[in-house]
């Protein structure tokens, strides 16, 4: 059984256009995340949502989107793609929100290229 | 400056070895200190957090921090294959509600037979 999923596994889009990333928990945690992982391994946060709220919005492009339809699920969806949008986007949930004591549990990765 | 700094490696030892993997950071707010292991395609698992300064020990895991030199260190004993992985330092304030974790850039770890 996959605590965290992700799809898809990979995404090979051009320029411009729009995708989206779904992902799905089946933990019972309130507590999910969307992170990007660069070409040089640097993991950063972008959003976390507790219960369909969202806690977290780091400075991200306007052009990302979450969307909780409820807790077990995040989406995250991205519009007019850009070469450097091209990264490892990964999932995350945990029990709670406090982030640095509840264990988060990450996905295996949606390996995004823009060509 | 980067809030979290990690040297990349690759760092290559015999099975056996001792590995020191260490982090940098300049936020004095940072009060929770945390080790995650990746495997090459794969997310990040959590391998040991500590709370303030101090040491904490898991298995052949040793976690360190020095918050006079803000400096962190994993010691990983009788290293083997199975460790090589990236190891990623994340760390985060202690504001109340919900934290943000800052990760460092991870250290590409090889343990040969």
């Amino acid at each position: 059984d996959t605590a965290v999923s992700q799809t898809p596994k990979y995404l090979v889009t051009q320029m411009g256009n729009d995708k989206s990333i779904k992902c799905e928990q089946n933990l019972g945690h309130d507590t999910m995340y969307w992170y990007k992982q660069d070409s040089k391994k640097f993991l950063k946060i972008m959003f976390s949502y507790n219960n369909k709220e969202l806690i977290i919005n780091e400075t991200v492009p306007n052009r990302f989107s979450p969307k909780s339809p409820d807790k077990a699920h995040l989406n995250l969806h991205i519009n007019s793609l850009e070469l450097g949008d091209s990264a490892v986007y990964f999932c995350a949930s945990s029990q709670g929100g406090l982030i640095t004591t509840d264990t988060q549990y990450f996905g295996p990765g949606t390996r995004l290229t823009v060509l | 400056q980067k809030e979290v700094e990690q040297d990349p490696g690759p760092l290559s030892v015999p099975e056996g070895a001792i590995v020191s993997l260490n982090c940098t950071y300049s936020n004095s707010a940072f009060q929770y200190f945390m080790w995650y292991r990746q495997y090459s395609r794969k997310g990040p698992e959590l391998l040991m957090y500590t709370y303030s300064s101090g040491n904490k020990e898991d298995g052949r895991f040793t976690a360190q921090v020095d918050k006079s030199s803000k400096y962190i260190s994993l010691f990983i004993r009788d290293s083997q294959p199975s460790d090589s992985a990236t190891y990623l330092c994340a760390m985060s304030p202690n504001s109340g509600g919900y934290q943000k974790v800052t990760f460092g850039t991870g250290t590409k770890l090889q343990v040969i037979p």
